[in-house]
């Protein structure tokens, strides 16, 4: 099993671009989210979902769109970066949210946007 | 809403000794569980330890264990026996049990340094 594959590691971007942070996991998890971890801030839930077709906001949505067409794959979207946006993204699944089920992290991409 | 708080935003501890780091939280749950994360400069999140909150005894993963106080709110790790490796980011997080779609909650993170 390759786990949680996020792509790319790295990504800069000019202000008004816009790119696609690619998340997959062959577990057969049903929960897969997206984090951003800025220094002194954590790791802040961006958007999340339960379940193939299913979608929905976490703490910090604004920006950011997501979609779940498959179990496997969840994908986040810049649809016109900012430097706001520059952070470091997390994708994470677990097996299901609600129990004890640890979370599985990807290997995070660094974004940055000038 | 769930909120989790650590803090000590960073701390030192020499090879071989002992460290505890703090974590409280805010919830009007009974049911849920906490778990502590561990950052190394790789960026690779890594969990270290989970704690359901029915069960009163206290996690431990080798050098690493729990002071669980549920009344309290409070959910402290403690690392023993402390080695280079265990250099990090370290995170505390929340998830309500049985909740169906709640995620996990996490704490802005202690930085841990371990001074040879």
């Amino acid at each position: 099993n390759a786990g949680v594959t996020q792509t790319p590691k790295f990504q800069v971007l000019k202000t008004g671009q816009s790119m696609t942070l690619q998340c997959a996991q062959d577990m057969n998890h049903e929960y897969m989210s997206w984090y951003r971890q800025d220094p002194g801030m954590g790791l802040r839930l961006i958007h999340y979902s339960v379940g193939a077709g299913i979608t929905d906001q976490g703490e910090v949505p604004n920006g950011y769109n997501v979609s779940r067409s498959t179990t496997e794959d969840f994908p986040l979207r810049l649809l016109s970066a900012a430097p706001s946006q520059t952070s470091v993204y997390f994708c994470a699944s677990s097996y299901r949210v609600g129990n004890n089920s640890p979370l599985h992290f990807g290997n995070g991409t660094r974004l940055t946007v000038t | 809403a769930q909120t989790v708080t650590q803090s000590q935003p960073e701390m030192s501890v020499q090879e071989a000794e002992t460290v505890t780091l703090s974590c409280t939280y805010d919830t009007s749950e009974n049911n849920y569980y906490l778990f502590w994360y561990k950052q190394p400069p790789s960026r690779q999140m890594i969990l270290v330890i989970r704690q359901e909150a029915y069960k009163q005894q206290n996690a431990t993963e080798n050098r690493f264990s729990v002071n669980f106080q549920k009344a309290a709110k409070s959910f402290s790790l403690k690392i023993s026996d402390s080695q280079l490796g265990d250099t990090a980011m370290y995170f505390c997080a929340f998830m309500k049990l049985n909740s169906g779609n709640t995620p996990l909650v996490f704490g802005k993170g202690t930085r841990l340094s371990v001074i040879a």
